[in-house]
């Protein structure tokens, strides 16, 4: 157990629905980054908080917006969902940022299934 | 910008064999950090070795090392006695100053 919880752990909704995905780090860890992995492919890097502040965002798409709350967790909400954005949704977290991490820890991820 | 670049997209061998995952990366900055996680079929993602960029000398986990070549922006896995218990999808990744970013991984699967 790598300590971070993603809920929920599968999600089936349809074309154009909007869907929130929630990931509570391990306690103590301040950085959360959210990675996206269609099938068979490698992690596509999303976005990235640090302590409540966006630090550093990839290839995230304008229906997908994140945010992280005071008490540390973040959620990742995709809107007007399409039958390509079906992908393992992945949360992980670390203690710092940047090159002060010696480790991010990888939550179970969150299966999103568009149908 | 931070690529990582895993040129193997599979890769098979034996039990009992040693197996070398090649990965390369680029990066301008100077302190990073890199990775070799592991993804079994459970799809969890496991760190299997880390490296520091300023150290010289590579990693070592039990049968995992890494060959890291600074200058030529290289990072290799080295799988030692491999076992039916390392077939998985094999992730390298590069922690910079802002991003941690992954290569498209390596699946490796080991054979009885």
């Amino acid at each position: 157990d790598s300590g971070v919880t993603q809920t929920p752990k599968h999600l089936i909704t349809a074309t154009g629905q909007r869907v929130t995905l929630r990931c509570s780090p391990r306690s103590g860890d301040l950085s959360v980054y959210w990675y996206q992995q269609s099938l068979d492919q490698g992690l596509q890097f999303l976005i990235q908080y640090y302590n409540g502040e966006e630090r550093a965002k990839g290839n995230i798409l304008e229906r997908f917006s994140a945010q992280q709350f005071p008490d540390l967790h973040s959620e990742l909400n995709l809107s007007s969902l399409e039958l390509g954005d079906s992908a393992l949704y992945f949360c992980a977290s670390s203690v710092g940022q940047g090159a002060m991490n010696t480790e991010a820890f990888f939550g179970q991820g969150t299966r999103l299934t568009v149908v | 910008a931070q690529t990582v670049t895993q040129s193997q997209p599979e890769m098979s061998v034996q039990e009992a064999e040693t197996v070398t995952l090649s990965c390369t990366y680029d990066t301008s900055e100077s302190n990073y950090y890199l990775f070799w996680y592991k993804q079994p079929p459970s799809r969890q993602m496991i760190l299997v070795i880390r490296q520091e960029a300023y150290k010289q000398q590579n990693a070592t986990e039990n049968r995992f090392s890494v060959n890291f070549q600074k200058a030529a922006k290289s990072f290799s896995l080295k799988i030692s006695d491999s076992q039916l218990g390392d077939t998985a999808m094999y992730f390298c990744a590069l922690q910079g100053a802002q991003k941690l970013v992954f290569g498209q991984g390596t699946r490796l699967t080991i054979n009885p």
